[in-house]
């Protein structure tokens, strides 16, 4: 089973307008992160923002921000005023303890980003 | 500076061929990981280390053989190179096994032929 979804493959949005990225999750561990990473074409993978699973309040950087809503197991990345540059892939991810009490990390598939001019 | 670093950035090998993949993290972090990423730009964790010990460890193929000789360096090994074996390879490293400050290197595109 997904323990990730990024239902999205790919996404439009014009130039300073808003955009949210969808993503849900799967996990039976009740401490888990959610991350959301921008991936460039030039392939670095960028940290953007992090929500832990007590966070009571959405996070915030920026122009980004994580819409958590946890009973139904999703964490949408918003990001408002959008810019050409934000045209990239961006990957949902999930900290969870794993069978052998350690943690792991795992990522979605990946929605990939169009900024229109 | 460069927080996670991996050389080389490209490497082109025939099959059969066995290579090596290095990373280095100067961030303290104690953890440090190998992802694979494919042509459909799915990340796929291969491996992972917390000071210098194996602590994730994927289905992959044993010819894919980690090292750690110190938290700070993980290298990657690959012998008899396949094409199915071509893909990006990103290091990470994290604070603490609970991924606290994750942070990637640039990857290494590895091609195959």
């Amino acid at each position: 089973a997904q323990k990730i979804t990024q239902t999205q493959p790919g996404m439009f949005v014009q130039e300073k307008e808003a955009v949210t990225l969808d993503c849900t999750y799967d996990t039976s561990d009740p401490s888990y992160g959610l991350f959301w990473y921008k991936q460039p074409s030039s392939g670095e993978m960028i940290f953007l923002i992090y929500q832990g699973s007590y966070d009571q309040q959405n996070a915030t950087e920026g122009r980004y921000s994580l819409n958590f809503q946890k009973a139904r197991k999703s964490a949408n990345l918003v990001i408002s005023a959008s810019q050409l540059g934000d045209s990239a892939m961006y990957f949902c991810a999930m900290r969870e303890k794993g069978y052998d009490g350690g943690f792991k990390t795992i990522f979605g598939a990946g929605t990939r980003l169009f900024v229109k001019a | 500076d460069t927080a996670v670093s991996q050389t080389p950035k490209y490497l082109v090998t025939q099959m059969g061929n066995d290579k090596s993949i290095k990373c280095e993290q100067n961030l303290g972090h104690d953890t440090m990981y190998w992802y694979k990423q494919d042509s459909k730009k799915f990340l796929k964790i291969m491996f992972s280390y917390n000071n210098k010990e194996l602590i994730i460890n994927e289905t992959v193929p044993n010819r894919f053989s980690p090292k750690s000789p110190d938290k700070a360096h993980l290298n990657l090994h690959i012998n008899s190179l396949e094409l199915g074996d071509s893909a990006v390879y990103f290091c990470a490293s994290s604070l603490t096994t609970g991924g606290y400050g994750y942070t990637f290197g640039s990857g290494t595109r590895l091609t195959v032929v």
